[in-house]
């Protein structure tokens, strides 16, 4: 079945550092591919997507290119900033009978110090 | 912006107690869903629903669960006998058939304790 493999957490980054986030993915079909982020007390935001190959989500300056080669959906940001503190969830998503159904991966928790 | 909402925000709940989380998904949506996250891991896939009839569900989903779109806005997740392991965040989602875009619109979700 489909599945999402994402980098390990938690991750600790000081402002203004560089970020990635690795996630791969394994599926049957053509997903569309998904970063959704999770603030603290809050619900789960879509914060970029891809629906097919080499397409490039981008949003509040954090990216992710769908490498179907590499099976890869990476997410990355130049710049992080302490409001970025989040966990972030990579997913995909591929039609099931009549709905699409979402499998996520195990999520990052991401800290930025000041 | 129109958006998933979800009551209540948090429950606690006696076990064996009956429990009904409620929905209002997005006006012109057709599919929706439950998810669930138990504390500190992944999100998980619940049940999704169209046409008035489940069409998918995961194993989580057994008996003691159900669902219903009692009217023309609310959807609703019951949980008939709760036990320990349920505590969770519960997510709503709905989505848009004509976008095919796959992305699911959640709610902020409802955490239910139990105790």
């Amino acid at each position: 079945g489909d599945s999402v493999t994402q980098m390990e957490g938690p991750v600790t980054l000081s402002e203004e550092a560089f970020l990635t986030i690795n996630c791969t993915y394994t599926a049957t079909g053509y997903p569309s591919l998904f970063w959704y982020v999770q603030y603290p007390g809050e619900g789960l935001q879509l914060l970029l997507k891809a629906t097919k190959a080499d397409d490039k989500g981008s949003n509040k300056g954090f990216e992710a290119t769908y490498r179907k080669e590499t099976t890869s959906f990476h997410l990355e940001k130049g710049s992080v900033q302490v409001s970025d503190s989040a966990v972030y969830f990579c997913a995909l998503s591929e039609r099931t009978g009549s709905a699409r159904q979402l499998t996520f991966g195990s999520g990052t928790q991401l800290t930025v110090l000041p | 912006e129109p958006e998933v909402t979800q009551t209540p925000s948090h429950q606690v709940t006696q076990m064996g107690q009956e429990v009904i989380l409620r929905c209002v998904p997005i006006s012109n949506h057709l599919y929706f869903y439950w998810y669930r996250q138990i504390l500190g891991q992944k999100v998980e896939f619940l049940v999704s629903f169209y046409n008035n009839e489940i069409s998918e569900k995961s194993e989580i989903f057994d008996d003691q669960f159900s669902v219903e779109r009692p009217d023309g806005s609310n959807f609703t997740l019951k949980i008939r006998s709760t036990k320990l392991e349920d505590s969770a965040m519960y997510f709503c989602a709905s989505s848009d058939p004509a976008a095919n875009t796959g992305e699911l619109f959640f709610g902020e979700g409802s955490r239910l304790t139990v105790l």
